[in-house]
């Protein structure tokens, strides 16, 4: 069964990087994942689709501080020059299965 | 603008039935999978359903398998989650989501319509 693994928590310093990680469970690990953002009390969007060779495509808007990467089975999203409105939670998502989500917390 | 945007939320008493939809604009719904997506109050994002552009195929997880259907109307540009026999635990924040050719990876979220199910 497919399971996404995201890490419940991360932090970073305003205008810092951090790269928050979805983990694809064991036989899973050439499946493309979306990233989105929710900011708090805000519905999801979509910042970009990231595939097993590490290529992205991001949604209209999404600012470059955004990218995408994959190393195996984990496909990560990097956000550089963080922001005060990064401060959200970040979801991981194949298909019909979602990760736990990481709440981001900018210092 | 590609935008989607849900209705028919609101407070109903366990066992009730309530019918939520969701309006595309900007797109042509007919072309792409489509899906519901519910939050609980402080919990992640959770599938519900998903309906292919024809809707020859529907999928549902296990929690609501025979008490939702959903179903869609191309020439509306609409989806729809009919919710029978709800019970508290359905009680969330449902989103409708666009889906690609191919499958249900959402690029494109509406603003979510809240469902209160409680006595």
């Amino acid at each position: 069964q497919l399971v996404l693994t995201q890490s419940p928590s991360a932090s970073a310093s305003l205008g810092a990087s951090v790269k928050l990680t979805c983990t694809l469970s064991s036989g899973h690990s050439n499946y493309g994942i979306a990233w989105h953002q929710q900011q708090p009390q805000k519905g999801p969007r979509f910042l970009m689709k990231v595939e097993s060779d590490g290529s992205h495509t991001k949604g209209d808007g999404i600012p470059g501080r955004f990218s995408g990467s994959s190393s195996g089975a984990e496909r990560y999203l990097t956000i550089s020059s963080l922001q005060s409105e990064d401060e959200a939670d970040y979801y991981c998502q194949t298909s019909t299965v979602f990760g736990g989500g990481t709440k981001l917390t900018v210092l | 603008e590609v935008q989607l945007v849900e209705s028919g939320g609101g407070l109903v008493q366990p066992g009730g039935s309530l019918r939520l939809s969701c309006a595309a604009s900007g797109f042509s719904s007919s072309g792409y999978w489509m899906s519901w997506v519910r939050q609980a109050p402080g919990k992640g994002l959770e599938w519900v359903a998903n309906i292919k552009q024809d809707g020859s195929e529907k999928y549902y997880v296990d929690s609501v398998k025979g008490r939702f259907t959903i179903s869609r109307d191309n020439a509306k540009n609409s989806l729809f989650l009919q919710m029978n026999s709800l019970r508290a635990e359905d009680t969330a924040v449902y989103y409708c989501s666009r889906g690609s050719k191919w499958g249900s990876l959402a690029d494109c979220w509406g603003q979510g319509t809240l469902v209160i199910v409680s006595s």
